[in-house]
């Protein structure tokens, strides 16, 4: 069963730091990964979706990478800003038998203080 | 485009009573499926559907029924609500079902509580 952890929980940053959003999952045999990021009270807004051939992906100041041997990916934010305070989910697709679902992590909930 | 829309907003219900959350997408989307979001457990797959008369079952299908009878609306039923249904719902569409280039465009949310 695939199972997806986030590290940190929790992280409190102030602004213009740079910084790095972990996520590790169990079974490798994964169709992409994608990060999220969920306002309170909202759904959830696909941020960068990595597909399991490639190495990263690049938004702005977003960069994501995978790499799905060791099961790991990181979620790079340059110069963060207050703007950027919201929970960061990742979630891989299976492939296989269960390409159907996406597995999630519980959150990262990012705090960017002016 | 409006994207994946989600009603009721809120919602509060009695233990056994019965009730629909509705989903819509106006992106002509294969894939549809909902999601419970709880707190400490992440979000979990309910219900899903490949297609217009097509669903199957998640992780956490127990109380909930689907169908899919048009491909803009996937509404998600509960037949007998329960404390334990108390949570946040989440509508999911992509463009297909498989591959590993589909983006998932997420709804709102519905939040539930069953007293």
């Amino acid at each position: 069963k695939q199972e997806v952890t986030q590290i940190p929980a929790a992280l409190s940053v102030p602004e213009g730091e740079n910084l790095v959003l972990n996520c590790s999952f169990t079974d490798s045999a994964i169709y992409n990964l994608q990060w999220f990021r969920q306002d309170p009270g909202k759904g959830l807004t696909s941020l960068l979706l990595i597909q399991s051939s490639q190495r990263e992906q690049t938004s702005g100041r977003l960069n994501a990478s995978l790499d799905k041997s060791s099961g790991r990916s990181t979620l790079y934010i340059a110069a963060s800003q207050p703007g950027d305070s919201a929970t960061y989910l990742c979630a891989v697709r299976g492939s296989g038998g269960s390409n159907y679902k996406l597995t999630f992590g519980k959150g990262t909930l990012l705090t960017v203080n002016p | 485009n409006a994207g994946v829309t989600q009603t009721p907003k809120f919602q509060v219900l009695k233990t056994g009573q019965s009730m629909t959350l509705q989903c819509a997408q106006d992106m002509n989307h294969e894939y549809m499926s909902w999601y419970r979001q709880d707190p400490g457990m992440g979000l979990r797959l309910i219900h899903y559907s490949v297609g217009a008369g097509i669903t199957d079952q998640g992780e956490v299908p127990n109380g909930y029924n689907v169908s899919r009878s048009t491909t803009e609306d996937f509404p998600l039923r509960l037949l007998s609500a329960a404390p334990s249904q108390t949570s946040v719902y989440f509508c999911a569409s992509s463009p297909r079902a498989w591959g590993n280039q589909e983006t998932q465009y997420f709804g709102p949310g519905t939040r539930l509580l069953v007293l």
